[in-house]
Order: structure tokens, then sequence, then C-alpha cells
């Protein structure tokens, strides 16, 4: 089965904070995926990525950055961290359209 | 703009009582339509993945099918390990984006 492992469960940060979201997948998937889910607006994709070094943004790319140096890992960074970064979290990888499989999620909280 | 709407948002069922989810989707060039199931707390456990209006797929006490505008997740005398959120998703062709609907919450009372 495919793994896609997100490094932290749960994570507290500071307003003004550097955050990195860590996420690794473990069948060489050229395909991988930034997604936040908040409350009544679902998953929203944020950047996504198809292959080593290449991003592109999704719906809603303000405010985070992300960065894919190896096929296996993509990380999504926030420059700055604000309240409304709060939200859970998802990774996603996937071969062409088929099996996307997702991580276990981070949930964020910016205080 | 390419939408999933999911109807309804809640659904409360005694065990064994048998109900439908709707997925309604205006992505044009439809190249998948995905269900996931979503537990509190963690991240979409893929179900199924229909590709052409008339394709049904089964596992256990869930069935999911597809038209040209929507697709139904039928839940069979349903029991209380059903309860979940589930999502539908769908993809453009070309494109290997997921476009999520808000999900249903559905509650199985024992």
């Amino acid at each position: 089965d495919v793994k896609v492992t997100q490094s932290s469960r749960y994570l507290v940060k500071r307003t003004g904070e550097k955050v990195f979201l860590e996420c690794v997948q473990d069948m060489d998937h050229e395909n991988m995926f930034w997604y936040r889910q908040d409350p009544g607006l679902g998953l929203r994709l944020i950047y996504f990525s198809y292959d080593v070094k290449m991003k592109e943004k999704g719906d809603i790319p303000e405010g985070y950055s992300v960065s894919r140096e190896k096929k296996e890992r993509f990380s999504l960074i926030l420059e700055s961290a604000s309240t409304n970064q709060t939200s859970m979290y998802l990774c996603a990888s996937s071969f062409q359209s088929y099996g996307y499989t997702f991580g276990s999620g981070t949930r964020l909280t910016v205080v | 703009e390419d939408q999933v709407t999911q109807s309804p948002e809640a659904l409360r069922l005694q065990e064994g009582e048998s109900s439908s989810l709707n997925c309604s989707y205006t992505v044009s060039g439809l190249r998948g339509l995905f269900w996931y199931r979503q537990d509190p707390g963690k991240g979409p456990e893929f179900l199924f993945t229909l590709y052409s209006a008339g394709e049904e797929k089964e596992k256990e006490r869930l069935k999911a099918t597809l038209t040209k505008k929507e697709s139904f997740l039928h839940i069979t005398a349903p029991k209380p390990e059903d309860s979940a959120t589930y999502l539908c998703a769908g993809t453009l062709r070309g494109n290997e984006k997921l476009t999520f609907g808000t999900g249903t919450r559905l509650t199985i009372i024992p």
C-alpha cells in the first residue's frame, strides 16, 4: 500500500513564525498535492507538483510556498504564519489520475 | 466554474436503514469521479473511482454509481461503524487536480 506520511499530527505556532510542513510518499508517485480543510469549506487546493522542482499554484496559494527537491518529498511553507492559516493540512500523492492517497493530516494552530 | 456539490450536508440513519448520498458536478470534461471516507481527525480514505456514465462499483455495504451529471453513494443496511464524512471529488481530462465537494456527514444510530 502507498503510504503518505506527514511529519506532525499537531502543531502550535506563533503569529509571524515561519512554518514547515513536511510530506513524504513511498511509491514513486509523480504528483503531490497540498490541501487545507476547513469546516463548511471542504478541501481546497493550495499547491501541487507534477515533478521534482516543479510547482503550480492551486486555488488558494496566497501566504504559502512549496518545495520539491526530491520526488518523494513535498514541503509546504508558511512564510509568516497568521491566525487565518489555522487549519487541517492534508498532503496527497497520485500516479496520473489514479489512486490519490492522503496522509493523516497536520492540524496547525496559529496563536 | 467547475463545481462539485454534495447533499445532504448531514444525514442521521437508524442502523439497517438504507439511503443514498448525492454528488452533482458541473465539471466539464470529467475524467474521474472519486469517493472518499473521512473519519474525524484523519485523512480521507479512498473508496471508489468511476470513469464513465453507467459505471457502478461496490464494496461491502457501499455502492457507487455515476450518471452524466451526478453520482450516488448507496449505503445498504448500514452499521454504526459506517459513521463518517463521505467526500466526493472530480478530476478533469488532462488535469490531475481533485475538486472536492464539502462532504456529507453520516451518522448511524445503533
